[in-house]
C-alpha cells in the first residue's frame, strides 16, 4: 500500500518563529489534507490540497504531485499551533495519514 | 456545518460488556469512516462504508461490527474486547471518492478504555 511520510516527527519552537512541515507519499493520489490534532483528540481540517497552493492566515501549504510531497508552512507561530499535525492521502478510496509532526511552540 | 457527532465521549467497558459507539452527520456525505488510534500513533483505517454499504473491512476483528441504518448514521458496536483495544476511535464522513478524492471531516472521537 501506499507510504506516507512526515518530517521532521518533532519540533520545538519559540513563540514567533516560522517553520515548514513535510509530507512525501509513494504513489500518485486523489486527495491530500492536512489536518491539526489538539491534545483533546480533535482532528481539525487545516488544507484539502490535492495539488497547488494555498494559503490561510498565518498557514499555507504547497503539493507538488508530480513529485509526491507536500509542505505545510507555519508563520509567526503560537502557543495554540501545538499539537500533531498530520497530512493524509487517498488512495483508491482510502484516506491514510502520514506519521505526524508533533510540533511544541514555547512562550 | 461540517460537522461529524461522536457520542459518547468516553467510554470506560468490561471485557464481557457489549457497547456501541455512534456517528451522525448531517452534510449529505455517503462516505462515512471509522479509525482507531492508540497514544502517539496516527489514525488507522478500520471500515469504510458507501452508500451505505460496506466497501472495505481493513481485517477488523469480529468483535468490532460496524452498521450503517441510513445515510446519516454510523454506528460500531463492540463486544468481548480486550485491553489493548483501548484508543481513540475516530469517525470521519466524506461525498464519496469514486477515485477522485474528496475531503473528509471527522468527529471529536470517542476515547474508549476497556478494563
Amino acid at each position: 500500500g501506499i507510504q506516507v511520510e512526515q518530517s521532521p516527527p518533532d519540533l520545538i519552537l519559540q513563540e514567533g518563529a516560522n517553520s515548514t512541515l513535510r509530507c512525501n507519499f509513494s504513489d500518485s493520489v486523489n486527495n491530500l489534507q492536512w489536518f491539526h490534532q489538539n491534545p483533546w483528540g480533535q482532528l481539525i481540517n487545516l488544507f484539502y490540497i490535492p495539488s497547488g497552493t494555498k494559503q490561510n492566515g498565518r498557514l499555507s501549504a504547497t503539493t507538488v504531485a508530480t513529485e509526491r510531497y507536500s509542505l505545510l508552512y507555519i508563520s509567526s507561530s503560537q502557543t495554540t499551533d501545538s499539537g500533531v499535525y498530520f497530512c493524509a492521502v487517498d488512495n483508491t478510496d482510502k484516506l491514510i495519514f502520514g506519521t505526524g509532526t508533533r510540533l511544541q511552540v514555547f512562550p | 456545518d461540517t460537522e461529524v457527532t461522536q457520542t459518547p465521549k468516553h467510554l470506560v467497558m468490561g471485557m464481557t460488556n457489549k457497547k456501541s459507539l455512534k456517528c451522525e452527520q448531517h452534510m449529505g456525505h455517503r462516505a462515512m469512516y471509522w479509525y482507531k488510534q492508540k497514544a502517539k500513533k496516527p489514525p488507522e483505517l478500520m471500515f469504510v462504508y458507501s452508500y451505505e454499504k460496506l466497501s472495505i473491512n481493513e481485517s477488523v476483528p469480529s468483535r468490532f461490527s460496524p452498521e450503517c441504518p441510513n445515510s446519516s448514521l454510523l454506528n460500531l458496536h463492540l463486544h468481548a474486547l480486550q485491553p489493548e483495544d483501548s484508543a481513540l476511535y475516530l469517525c470521519a464522513s466524506s461525498l464519496p471518492g469514486a477515485g477522485q478524492g474528496t475531503e473528509a471531516f471527522f468527529g471529536q472521537g470517542t476515547r474508549l478504555t476497556v478494563v
